[in-house]
């Protein structure tokens, strides 16, 4: 499976704000995705990020709040903007695997708290 | 009403019992079916991977897939106080291009030494 990487690992921000979540994967991969995880649920997906195009937002999720960036096939960024506390969340990347079908590997995170 | 149906714990079970964790989903055009394990404070780690129904085995974990009841469970056998963690339950549909994955709730486990 992939290694991926993201930074920050946590931060803590104050409301009006924004804050970029970088995520790097070892390898070339077709897919990459946002998640989010709020205190106690389960993951939720923000967007799936397009190399060379537009991201896909899901239902709720917004470019203006959410704005994704994926210059190649091994990075993506995930902004998170105005912040309010309902934002303070885990945010995770994840990359569909090259060898088996809808699959998808995750990185460890970034633990948001937005005060 | 959610996808995708998972008791959310916590399951508190000793060490060498054997867990069953468990959900069920409404979605008939569900075809995959994962099984992630979730350690405090790290990302989720892929456990098992099912394509359509049957059984698969991988040390001490078994994945099942009942399709016609909607129904896949996760099996742990002597359990130990390592797999003390939260175990979420994702799927996702054939052909749906973006390879989006609907995720459980996540069942928290703990395991008494």
């Amino acid at each position: 499976s992939a290694v991926i990487s993201q930074k920050p690992s946590r931060d803590i921000c104050q409301r009006g704000t924004s804050l970029t979540i970088q995520c790097q994967v070892d390898s070339q991969v077709t897919m990459m995705f946002w998640y989010r995880q709020q205190p106690g649920q389960s993951l939720t997906l923000i967007a799936t990020a397009n190399q060379g195009s537009e991201a896909t937002y899901e239902s709720g999720f917004v470019i203006d709040k959410f704005p994704i960036s994926r210059p190649n096939l091994t990075f993506s960024t995930l902004t998170v903007s105005n912040m309010s506390p309902e934002d303070s969340s885990i945010y995770l990347c994840s990359v569909g695997s090259i060898t088996t079908a809808d699959t998808q590997y995750f990185g460890p995170g970034t633990r948001l708290t937005v005060l | 009403q959610k996808e995708v149906e998972q008791d959310p714990g916590p399951l508190s079970v000793p060490e060498g019992a054997i867990v069953s964790l468990n959900c069920t989903y409404s979605n008939s055009a569900f075809q995959y079916f994962m099984w992630y394990r979730q350690y405090s404070r790290k990302g989720p780690e892929l456990l098992m991977y099912t394509y359509s129904s049957g059984n698969k085995e991988d040390g001490r974990f078994t994945a099942q897939v009942d399709k016609s009841s909607k129904y896949i469970s996760l099996f742990i056998r002597d359990s130990q106080p390592s797999d003390s963690a939260t175990y979420l339950c994702a799927m996702s549909a054939v052909g749906t291009g973006r390879r989006a994955l609907t995720f459980g709730s996540g069942t928290r486990l703990q395991v008494q030494p």
